[in-house]
């Protein structure tokens, strides 16, 4: 399978605790974007990396969150002290760094935060 | 912040029926994707529409792109069960930095 992959596929946490998720991006793309995805919502940009160098991190929705991309390849998104309000879908895509190309989802993570 | 609309928001029509679902914005995109997603899971890739007029049809669904790159619109003939999910436009910024989603149009197809 060469499309984007994501694991876990679910997380449940309780409240406080940290979580990271994974993604592996399609080997040939050199841009990876987060986003998370609440019911019924259109996804919600977060953050992106052009090979490891992070372009776009303002959209974070706060301090606990951070993502890394230190090889350039996989990435992965932590979550500090989750609350209950992070409970969602996290979806990573990736895509070639040419303006207009498409980008290509995982399966996402669902977070539970209880 | 590029924000794209979609209309209707939610759609519930018979088998056999067609449908028209929109996405709208007041920028201009260098392209814009559509794409379907199914409950608990991401978003699958339908199309990409690069130029302003562009049609592009798949099978049972026809895509436009306005010709001023702002909009685009999905035809759907003959709705089949199969074609229940949330149907989503996104449009990539000229510098192809991000894309944005629309707020998505949930489409119930019953049998």
């Amino acid at each position: 399978d060469t499309g984007v992959s994501q694991n876990p596929r679910h997380k449940i946490t309780k409240r406080g605790q940290n979580v990271t998720f994974r993604c592996d991006p399609i080997s040939e793309h050199n841009r990876l974007y987060w986003y998370r995805q609440t019911l019924g919502q259109g996804p919600e940009f977060l953050t992106y990396f052009q090979n490891e160098a992070q372009l776009e991190k303002s959209r974070l929705l706060s301090d606990r969150f951070s993502a890394e991309r230190p090889k350039g390849s996989f990435s992965t998104l932590e979550i500090q002290r989750t609350e209950q309000g992070d409970s969602a879908m996290y979806l990573c895509a990736s895509s070639f760094p040419v303006m207009g190309t498409e980008a290509f989802f995982g399966q996402g993570t669902r977070l539970t935060v209880v | 912040t590029q924000l794209l609309e979609q209309s209707p928001q939610f759609l519930s029509i018979q088998e056999g029926e067609n449908l028209t679902v929109y996405c709208n914005s007041s920028s201009v995109f260098s392209s814009l994707q559509w794409y379907r997603q199914e409950p608990g899971e991401g978003p699958v890739l339908l199309v990409t529409v690069v130029t302003g007029g562009e049609v592009k049809k798949l099978k049972r669904l026809t895509f436009q792109f306005g010709d001023a790159r702002k909009d685009s619109s999905l035809h759907i003939t003959a709705a089949q069960p199969g074609d229940t999910g949330l149907y989503l436009c996104a449009g990539s910024s000229n510098t192809g930095n991000q894309f944005y989603f629309g707020t998505g149009t949930s489409l119930t197809v019953i049998p």
